[in-house]
């Protein structure tokens, strides 16, 4: 089955710094979604994003699919960006199956 | 409009009970899920279905069943729990566009 890794596991910030999250993955996908988990483990949906670039505030992320690979930029980070980032995908037989990463730990202090 | 809800927050159970959590969404989504997160690991799913009166087996399937109730609710029931169901236990939907939407999860401890 398709692989997902995600890089770096551990995030260190100070508000106001840039970063950005890496998810490679194995096979080609037709369904990749990035979540974020809030430190009181809520999961919310952040970018459906099978190929191309979309944003959303401060947040934006690119899929490149040929390359297998997708980024999450996070721009201006504040504290209530803490928490943790997951990658998930689902390959071309069932767009619904999602396969997570182990996700980025992200910790933004003041 | 409340989302994704799930019952109950929390469970302690006795190895060998059972018990059924239960999930309901309002957003009038045809698919749902239900995914179990251990500690450090992202999710993994246990069981969909992908519209009413539909389900089909997900990565860990194993000491589960589910229930699609009606296109609003949809039911994982553990027959005997074990130690190795320790766990939280997410619901999601999804519409034609496959983002999921998530509850707030059930934190299940089996003793």
């Amino acid at each position: 089955g398709i692989q997902v890794e995600q890089s770096p596991p551990d995030l260190i910030l100070q508000e106001g710094a840039n970063s950005t999250l890496r998810c490679n993955f194995s096979d080609s996908v037709n369904n990749l979604q990035w979540f974020h988990q809030n430190p009181w483990g809520q999961l919310i949906n952040l970018f459906y994003i099978p190929s191309g670039t979309k944003q959303n505030g401060r947040l934006s992320a690119t899929t490149v699919a040929t390359e297998r690979y997708s980024l999450l930029y996070i721009s201006s980070s504040q504290t209530t960006d803490s928490g943790v980032y997951f990658c998930a995908v689902a390959g071309a037989g069932n767009n619904r199956k999602l396969i997570w990463g182990l996700g980025t730990s992200l910790a933004v202090n003041p | 409009n409340a989302g994704v809800t799930q019952t109950p927050k929390f469970q302690v159970l006795k190895t060998g009970q059972s018990m059924t959590l239960q999930c309901a969404q309002d957003m009038n989504h045809n698919s749902m899920y239900w995914y179990r997160q251990d500690p450090g690991m992202g999710l993994r799913l246990i069981y969909y279905s992908a519209s009413e009166g539909t389900t089909d087996k997900g990565e860990v399937p194993n000491g589960y069943n589910v229930s699609r109730l009606n296109k609003r609710e949809f039911s994982l029931r553990l027959e005997s729990a074990a130690p190795s169901q320790t766990s939280v236990y997410f619901c999601a939907s999804s519409e034609i566009s496959y983002e999921q939407y998530f509850g707030p999860g059930t934190r299940l401890t089996v003793t």
